[in-house]
């Protein structure tokens, strides 16, 4: 199985801020890597898939980049509805894996 | 818009079988691809297997051996069934939609809310 680790577990941030949210794979998965947002109580959304398109309706200030092992999602400014836990997600290969999640936390 | 919702019991006796169901609405469940997902509580996410409208199925190695799904098309559902449960299965379980199973397409684009699986000794 292919594991997917993501960096930081946690991070503090303010309305306004850059946020990078890393995920890496124990193996190459070329572009194969979706981003999901999750709020307490609710299903995830999808934001990202193949490291970088946009999901329809999801705002421009999400954007992701990386290939190979290594990936990132970053919001360019964040705002207040975007504080909750993003998950990455590998589809090279089944089993499908997710990342343990970031969980991003108003500071 | 599509529209995925879970039913079944919230509590299942230890050694029992869990059996899930998800309705899709405002959409046909024949011509995507659909998936069972859980969270155990304060966890992340775990793909479990998919299903495909001609019956096609592919499950996670680590429970080929307790889980099926199955989907009927006259009803616009599909389903879970997981047997003899542990506590470890104690998990809100997610049904998701996806385009296929190729690597461009194995992403979840639709979701239902999830159904919360208490499995009690």
């Amino acid at each position: 199985d292919i594991q997917m680790t993501q960096s930081p577990s946690s991070l503090s941030a303010s309305v306004g801020d850059r946020v990078t949210i890393t995920c890496r794979a124990s193996q190459s998965i070329s572009i194969y890597l979706n981003w999901y947002q999750q709020k307490p109580g609710k299903a995830p959304k999808l934001l990202m898939y193949v490291a970088s398109s946009l999901q329809s309706g999801v705002p421009s200030r999400f954007s992701g980049s990386g290939s190979g092992t290594d990936f990132t999602l970053t919001i360019s400014s964040l705002q207040p509805e975007d504080f909750a836990t993003y998950y990455c997600q590998q589809s090279y290969s089944t089993p499908i894996t997710f990342g343990q999640g970031t969980r991003l936390e108003i500071k | 818009q599509v529209q995925l919702q879970e039913s079944g019991p919230g509590l299942v006796k230890s050694s029992e079988t869990l059996s899930l169901t998800c309705t899709v609405s405002g959409g046909s469940i024949s011509s995507y691809y659909w998936s069972w997902i859980r969270q155990p509580p304060g966890k992340g996410l775990e793909w479990i297997g998919s299903i495909y409208y001609n019956g096609v199925t592919n499950y996670i190695p680590s429970l080929k051996s307790r889980v099926s799904i199955s989907l009927d098309t006259s009803k616009n559902q599909f389903s879970l069934n997981l047997k003899s449960v542990t506590a470890a299965d104690t998990a809100v379980y997610h049904c998701a939609r996806h385009r296929g199973t190729s690597s461009s397409q194995f992403y979840f684009d639709s979701w239902g809310q999830g159904s919360l699986v208490t499995v009690s000794s």
